[in-house]
């Protein structure tokens, strides 16, 4: 089974703060996106990359960057929260090819005050 | 400019009924469609595809109806079970990304 990891369940940080939000496959995927969903909004894409040190920008990238060191490891920055960043923030990851299903985390529940 | 829409924010239905879910698209480029389910505090998981090529696609007591012609695509849950209980996306895509919709939340009731 695929397992993806977001490293907190629930983060609570101050405007104006660096935010770091981690995110681990075990399965090898080549493919690791980040989601934000908000209600009424659905789940939109905010960075994606498809190998190691490749990024592309989402729908909605501004405020955001992201890191890939490594194969397994995703990570998403807020370089300077602010409260509209308030959301639920999803990791997902998929094999390489385009029609592959994502397997997502279990969500980071951001509270920026 | 929404690309995939589900018109429909909630859905009750008696146990043991057909659910209905109903998804429409704009995008032409679009030629893969995907269903996910979300139940609380989890992430969504995916719960059943379809290739533009097709337009049915079953998989135990959930199917997928395309219509390309409309661009348009339904998920029917026969008998629906109280455990269907969940907010359901409906996503597509043409390229590496998907285009999720707003969700539809389905209550079963018992």
């Amino acid at each position: 089974d695929v397992k993806v990891t977001q490293s907190s369940r629930y983060l609570v940080k101050r405007t104006g703060e660096k935010v770091f939000l981690e995110c681990v496959q075990d399965m090898d995927h080549e493919n690791m996106f980040w989601y934000r969903q908000d209600p009424g909004l659905g789940l939109r894409l905010i960075y994606f990359s498809y190998d190691v040190k490749m990024k592309e920008k989402g729908d909605i990238p501004e405020g955001y960057s992201v890191s890939r060191e490594k194969k397994e490891r995703f990570s998403l920055i807020l370089e300077s929260a602010s409260t509209n960043q308030t959301s639920m923030y999803l990791c997902a990851s998929s094999e390489r090819g385009k029609n592959s299903p994502l397997h997502f985390g279990n969500g980071t529940r951001l509270t920026v005050t | 400019d929404q690309q995939v829409k589900q018109n429909s924010p909630s859905l009750s239905v008696q146990e043991g009924r057909i659910s209905i879910l109903n998804c429409d698209y704009t995008n032409s480029m679009f030629d893969y469609f995907l269903w996910y389910k979300k139940y609380p505090a989890e992430g969504p998981t995916f719960l059943i595809s379809i290739s533009s090529i097709k337009d049915k696609n079953e998989d135990g007591r959930f199917t997928v109806f395309l219509n390309k012609s409309a661009k348009h695509l339904s998920l029917h849950i026969v008998p629906s079970q109280p455990g269907d209980s969940a907010v359901y996306f409906c996503a597509a895509t043409g390229s590496y990304q998907l285009t999720f919709g707003k969700g539809t939340k389905l209550s079963v009731i018992p």
